[in-house]
């Protein structure tokens, strides 16, 4: 199975910053890579597929980036809505894998 | 706008066999190309992909749970459903269940609220 390593695990920040994490494909992955956003009890909520394709409905200070083995989401300006923890995903071979999340909090 | 729904018991003792049902509501089950996967989160932890079927019943299972894994689907009830075997304290998770689309569609959206199941005696 494909592995992804996000960076950094957690991440302290201020609402204004511009906040990036980074994905890591054990293999390359084409563009075949999901973005998620999870807020405590809530279920993942898709931000960005194929890459850096922006989900409808999602703000654009959300983009992402990347191909291959490495890949980026990156928040332009943070807003206090933005605190929560993001997965990537990859989906160019089965079985689909999740990186292990990185936890965006407040400074 | 397609919403999903998790249902089945919240608590299974250890070996036997856990049983969830996702509703499909707001278009048919049956309708465009697309996959319902099983998702699970254990607490404080990271998601892992179960499975997933297609309503003409042809199924993918991951690897690490494929021996006690059956995803099944009922298109005139607009429902699939998840049977996980034998299960042990490790199999306590959040379980969700969500849409995909095929080869080179393979992200989740929507997802289910999801429905937390704890395996204990």
């Amino acid at each position: 199975a494909i592995q992804l390593t996000q960076s950094p695990s957690s991440l302290s920040a201020s609402v204004g910053d511009r906040v990036t994490i980074t994905c890591r494909a054990s293999q390359g992955i084409s563009s075949a890579l999901a973005w998620y956003q999870q807020k405590p009890g809530k279920a993942p909520k898709l931000l960005i597929y194929d890459a850096s394709s922006l989900e409808s409905g999602v703000p654009s200070r959300f983009s992402g980036s990347g191909s291959g083995t490495d890949f980026t989401l990156t928040i332009s300006s943070l807003q206090p809505e933005d605190f929560a923890t993001y997965y990537c995903q990859q989906f160019n071979s089965y079985p689909v894998t999740f990186g292990q999340g990185t936890r965006l909090e407040i400074k | 706008q397609v919403q999903l729904q998790e249902s089945g018991p919240g608590l299974v003792k250890p070996s036997q066999t856990l049983s969830l049902t996702c509703t499909v509501s707001g278009g048919s089950i049956s309708s465009g190309s697309y996959y319902w996967s099983w998702i699970r989160q254990p607490a404080g932890k990271g998601l892992e992909w179960i499975g997933r079927i297609y309503t003409s019943g042809s199924t993918n299972y991951n690897p690490s749970l494929k021996s006690r894994v059956t995803i099944s689907v009922d298109t005139s009830k607009n429902q699939f459903s998840l049977k996980l075997s034998s299960v042990t304290a490790a199999d306590t998770a959040v379980y969700y269940c969500a849409r995909t689309g095929g080869y080179n569609s393979g992200w989740f959206d929507p997802w289910g609220q999801g429905t937390l199941v704890t395996v204990s005696s």
